[in-house]
């Protein structure tokens, strides 16, 4: 069974369109997690969610917006795309957060053109 | 902001020889852990070692925390080639927080 599981996989889109990223985890986690990893491979965090409710928002435009509906989904909606944008996006949850281990998705690889 | 920072940034080893990594960090923490990722993957979550704790081993890996120099380092021995991948350590500040470095690339030749 997956533990976070995030779609699409790949996602090519042009500039100023309007894209989302699903992600869903089944270990019962509270804490959900959105991080960037750019073509250097930092992984920079963008959001954290404690069972639904916003914890942190790093610097991030608010072209980014998340979405929680229950504590198993944390969704990630871009608008306006822009080339910047591209690289790869990685959902993760975790229990009471900072204290146990984070378990992550495969990815999001976002091309925008 | 960017909290760790691995060193070095690439590793090239031999199979059967022991690969070490550092990351170093800025400020206090609770716990700091180490994750592998391997080429177009997700993260796999490796050890976690808790502020109070110096050292722990799991099987092959061996973490070290000076939090007096704010600095980790992870050992892998006995190198095999399925190894091969990215590491980076991720620390907690004061919960809901997870920052990661940019990575030590290890390759692990056979």
């Amino acid at each position: 069974d997956t533990a976070v599981s995030q779609t699409p996989k790949y996602l090519v889109t042009q500039m100023g369109n309007d894209k989302s990223i699903k992600c869903e985890q089944n270990l019962g986690h509270d804490t959900m997690y959105w991080y960037k990893q750019d073509s250097k491979k930092f992984l920079k965090i963008m959001f954290s969610y404690n069972n639904k409710e916003l914890i942190i928002n790093e610097t991030v435009p608010n072209r980014f917006s998340p979405k929680s509906p229950d504590k198993a989904h944390l969704n990630l909606h871009i608008n306006s795309l822009e080339l910047g944008d591209s690289a790869v996006y990685f959902c993760a949850s975790s229990t009471i957060s900072g204290t146990e281990e984070a378990f992550f998705g495969q990815g999001t690889r976002l091309t925008v053109v | 902001s960017q909290q760790g920072e691995e060193d070095p940034q690439a590793l090239s080893i031999q199979e059967g020889e022991n690969a070490t990594m550092n990351c170093s960090y800025k400020t206090s923490i609770n716990n700091l852990q180490w994750y592998r990722q391997n080429s177009g993957r997700g993260l796999v979550h490796l050890i976690l070692i808790r502020s109070n704790e110096r050292e722990k081993h799991s099987g092959r890996l061996r973490v070290t925390l000076d939090t007096s120099k704010k600095s980790s380092s992870l050992l892998i021995t006995a190198s095999r080639a399925a190894d091969t991948a990215s590491y980076f350590c991720a620390t907690d500040l004061t919960g809901n927080q997870f920052y990661f470095g940019t990575g030590t690339s290890l390759t692990v030749i056979p």
